[in-house]
């Protein structure tokens, strides 16, 4: 159980446009959903932090109308990249919590190269 | 089968024992190794990058890859009150990341 999916696991895209990322709980119904970027042999950063229904906590530094964040549903949360550059080329990992909180499931990871 | 396990705890052990926390993995594809440590609401933090069997040493870690065996363990010497956190263990094959469930450690004073 607790499995955690993420589509597309690989995107390319042209600068300018923008990318959808879409991260499902296959098997639980997720009321916190975190979203994270990873660069090669660095620490996941911590991007923002979206519970259901509600709008997103994005941490410092990381723009909110660049990155937007939608939890629709106990089983879906989406990050849009909007405006992609070269630069957001990244791993983007989401991982999920249960109302109980104790445990985060990963997603497989995003991973977005921007030509 | 999941392609990566890891015991969740949680771990208690005295301060300055020495921890043994470990994982198993199943697909042989595995190429890169890596240890994380999870404070409470905070984003997991890189401890340990391997990709080769045998131990890699940093400071008071110790990682450790046996491709053989398809097991991979981090080792904390000395083990304080701060080393207290989930610490998750991933593996990278291609364009995936594995992460494994996570270990909750507790360091009794």
């Amino acid at each position: 159980g607790a499995v955690v999916s993420q589509h597309p696991s690989w995107v390319i895209c042209k600068s300018g446009t923008s990318v959808k990322i879409e991260c499902r709980s296959l098997d639980f119904q997720a009321t916190t959903m975190f979203w994270y970027r990873q660069f090669p042999k660095q620490s996941l950063m911590l991007m923002a932090t979206s519970n259901e229904g509600s709008k997103a906590t994005y941490e410092q530094g990381v723009e909110k109308d660049k990155f937007l964040i939608n939890h629709a549903s106990l089983t879906l949360s989406t990050l849009t990249v909007t405006s992609a550059h070269p630069e957001d080329s990244s791993f983007y990992i989401c991982s999920a919590s249960t109302l109980a909180g104790d445990e985060q499931f990963f997603g497989p990871g995003t991973r977005l190269t921007v030509l | 089968q999941k392609e990566v396990e890891q015991d969740p705890g949680p771990l208690s052990v005295p301060e300055g024992a020495i921890v043994s926390l470990n994982c198993t993995y199943s697909n042989s594809a595995f190429q890169y190794f890596m240890w994380y440590r999870q404070y409470s609401r905070k984003g997991p933090e890189l401890l340990m990058y391997t990709y080769s069997s045998g131990n890699k040493e940093d400071g008071r870690f110790t990682a450790q890859v046996d491709k053989s065996s398809k097991y991979i363990s981090l080792f904390i010497r000395d083990s304080q009150p701060s080393d207290s956190a989930t610490y998750l263990c991933a593996m990278i094959k291609g364009d995936k990341i594995i992460f494994g469930k996570g270990t909750r450690l507790h360091i009794l004073p």
